[in-house]
């Protein structure tokens, strides 16, 4: 199975903030990543497909790159309710796995 | 609006069944896989399987996990999406979430989830 490790596992920041998240694939994936928002007690919410590409409806402030191994989740002028937990997934190869989480949280 | 709504979940015994249904509403069910995911309270996320489109004869994948015990299957004419969960262990216990992936060029990524359902298996 591919290992999805992100980092960090918790982040503190303050409103207006820029924040990155990694996420590292233990092999080469291509660009065959989802990043997606999770808050407590509601649906998933897919933001980054094929690493950088937008879902629709999400805002420009959420940005993704990387190919291969190395992945980046870039957040910009934070907002209230971006304060959430935050997932990579790979879907090169079966199983699909996921990273283990970065909570952001307001400072 | 595109929404997958889970249900089912419950207090179950070990050893027992359950069936998880997802309904989902906002676009052509036939046309798109399915994959169930779950998450074991305060744990992170872990696949469990896929169903794929007509296109592809309805072909199912498993977590080794899950693999013998649990089994896909879906309703293209009512939108209807099933996990049907037998031989439950007290580890099955998680909030389940049905999703719908968009493929495109051989490529399926998650694009929609549902809230989730909580199955939790104790004696």
């Amino acid at each position: 199975d591919i290992q999805m490790t992100q980092s960090p596992s918790s982040l503190s920041a303050s409103v207006g903030d820029r924040v990155t998240i990694t996420c590292r694939a233990s092999q080469g994936i291509s660009n065959d990543l989802v990043w997606f928002q999770q808050k407590p007690g509601k649906a998933p919410k897919s933001l980054i497909y094929a690493a950088s590409k937008l879902q629709s409806g999400v805002p420009s402030k959420f940005s993704g790159s990387g190919s291969g191994t190395d992945f980046t989740l870039t957040i910009s002028c934070l907002q209230p309710e971006d304060f959430a937990t935050y997932y990579c997934q790979q879907y090169n190869s079966y199983p699909v796995t996921f990273g283990q989480g970065t909570r952001l949280e307001i400072k | 609006e595109v929404q997958p709504v889970e249900s089912g979940g419950g207090l179950v015994q070990p050893g027992g069944s359950l069936r998880l249904s997802c309904a989902v509403s906002g676009f052509t069910f036939s046309d798109h896989y399915m994959d169930w995911v779950r998450q074991a309270p305060g744990k992170g996320l872990e696949w469990v399987g896929r169903s794929r489109n007509k296109t592809k004869s309805y072909t199912t994948e498993y977590a080794a996990s899950v693999k013998g015990r649990f089994t896909i299957s879906r309703d293209d004419s009512k939108n209807l999406l099933f996990l049907q969960m037998d031989s439950l262990k007290i580890e099955d216990t998680a909030v389940y979430y049905c999703a719908r992936l968009y493929c495109s060029g051989g490529r399926c990524p998650f694009d929609y989830w549902g809230r989730g359902t909580l199955v939790t298996v104790s004696s």
